[in-house]
Parts: structure tokens; sequence; C-alpha cells
């Protein structure tokens, strides 16, 4: 069965940083590109980052772009967001989801994981 | 305010045909495919209908998906209970140096 499970998220003061890990099983990891998605409480879906499968490909959204950075460790089948300089409008559920079709991060999303809650609060 | 626009809301009563549509521009649905995902309450998004049209295994063919020029329309027929959910479209965009762009998001009720 295929899994993703998110883990790291958590409460951080503004201006802190938090590192956000992606477990996967159930496919061959260093097949597939991986994106972040988040969901503010409430709110609709916003992609964060995405990353093909080797990492010799990232991209941002402009609202995260120069404070988050996406990496991968195949060896681990795993999948990071690092989250720098965290303001209160990143707070939201973050979803790690695997490309649909392969090895980039531009053909949709599935499946996707559960999510971990980041709160950034003073 | 999403790059893609879909109206808030949407309703049936059971057995009805519901429509959700999907507005973009020339950089997004106008030049790449549209994807859509269901959110059941309290669940993650499943892909729903991926490049334009397409259902993944297991999607019932109650579903279907549409395209033309910058907008797509996602349909559900024979509205049953368990189709109540929040749906979304998404498409890349071309714009700056790549990205993902997701409508509002579309909550449906069955009556």
């Amino acid at each position: 069965e295929v899994q993703l499970v998110e883990s790291g998220g958590g409460v951080v003061r503004p201006g802190g940083s938090l590192r956000l890990s992606c477990a996967a099983s159930g496919f061959t990891f260093d097949d597939y590109g991986m994106s972040w998605v988040r969901q503010a409480p409430g709110k609709g879906l916003e992609w964060v980052s995405g990353i093909n499968w080797n990492g010799g490909s990232t991209g941002y959204a402009d609202s995260v772009k120069g404070r988050f950075t996406i990496s991968r460790d195949n060896a681990k089948n795993s999948l990071y967001l690092q989250m720098n300089s965290l303001r209160a409008e990143d707070t939201a559920l973050y979803h790690c989801a695997r490309d649909f079709l392969g090895g980039d991060y531009s053909r949709g999303f599935d499946p996707w994981g559960q999510g971990t809650l980041v709160t950034v609060s003073s | 305010q999403s790059v893609l626009t879909q109206p808030p809301s949407a309703s049936g009563t059971p057995g009805q045909r519901v429509t959700i549509s999907c507005s973009g521009s020339s950089s997004n649905i106008g030049s790449n495919y549209v994807y859509w995902y269901q959110q059941l309450p309290g669940t993650a998004p499943k892909l729903l209908i991926y490049r334009n049209n397409q259902r993944p295994s297991g999607v019932p063919d109650r579903f279907s998906g549409s395209k033309s020029g910058t907008s797509a329309s996602l349909a559900i027929s024979g509205l049953r209970s368990e189709d109540e959910a929040d749906y979304y479209c998404a498409a890349w965009d071309d714009s700056l140096s790549g990205r993902w762009v997701f409508g509002g998001g579309t909550k449906l009720t069955v009556l």
C-alpha cells in the first residue's frame, strides 16, 4: 500500500524555524517527483514547493521563496521541507503528495499524506 | 484570492447531475492540463480527474471533466450522499518560474 506520513509540525514563534519530514513507503520513491501542499484552517489548498525525482529541479510558491527549502533523501525514502523565518500566515496543515504520473512534480498529486500541522504564533 | 475561480458552493439532490466550473487564464488552464481533487470532511484530498478528463483507477464514471479554452468543469451525475465534499481544480501555471495554482474550492451539498 502506498503511504505518505508527515511529521515535524508543531507550534513555533514568528521568525522561528521548523523542519518537516515525509516518510514514503509502498512504491519506488526515486521514480517520483514530490510536492508539499498546505491548507490553512478552514481555507483552500496552496502549493508550497515541488522537487523532481533526483532533486535536480525544485520549485517554490512566491509566498515561501527564499524562506523554505525542499529536499529529499532517496536512500531513506524521505522528503523534507526546511521552513525558516516563519510567519503567522504560514499556519496550516502541510501535506506531502506524490506526483501522479512520474518523476517530475507537474503532473498532479496522488496520493496525499494526512498532513502535519504547523502553527506560527507568539 | 485564488488564481483559478470556482463557485464557493453547489448543491443537488440524490440522482441529479451537478457541474462545478473553474475559470483561469492563458498561462494556466489555457495552456496546461486541469486536475480535480475531492476532499471529504476531515480527510486528505484525493485525485478525481487528471489531464482534463481522465479518471484514475477506482474513480466512478459518474465523475467527468472537460476543458474549453481557459475554463474547465467537473460534472457529477447520479449524485449520491457520499459525494458531499469540497472540490478543487488545479493547473500548472507557466507564469513567473512555474507553479501550481488551485481554485478556492467548491463545497458540494447533497440535499
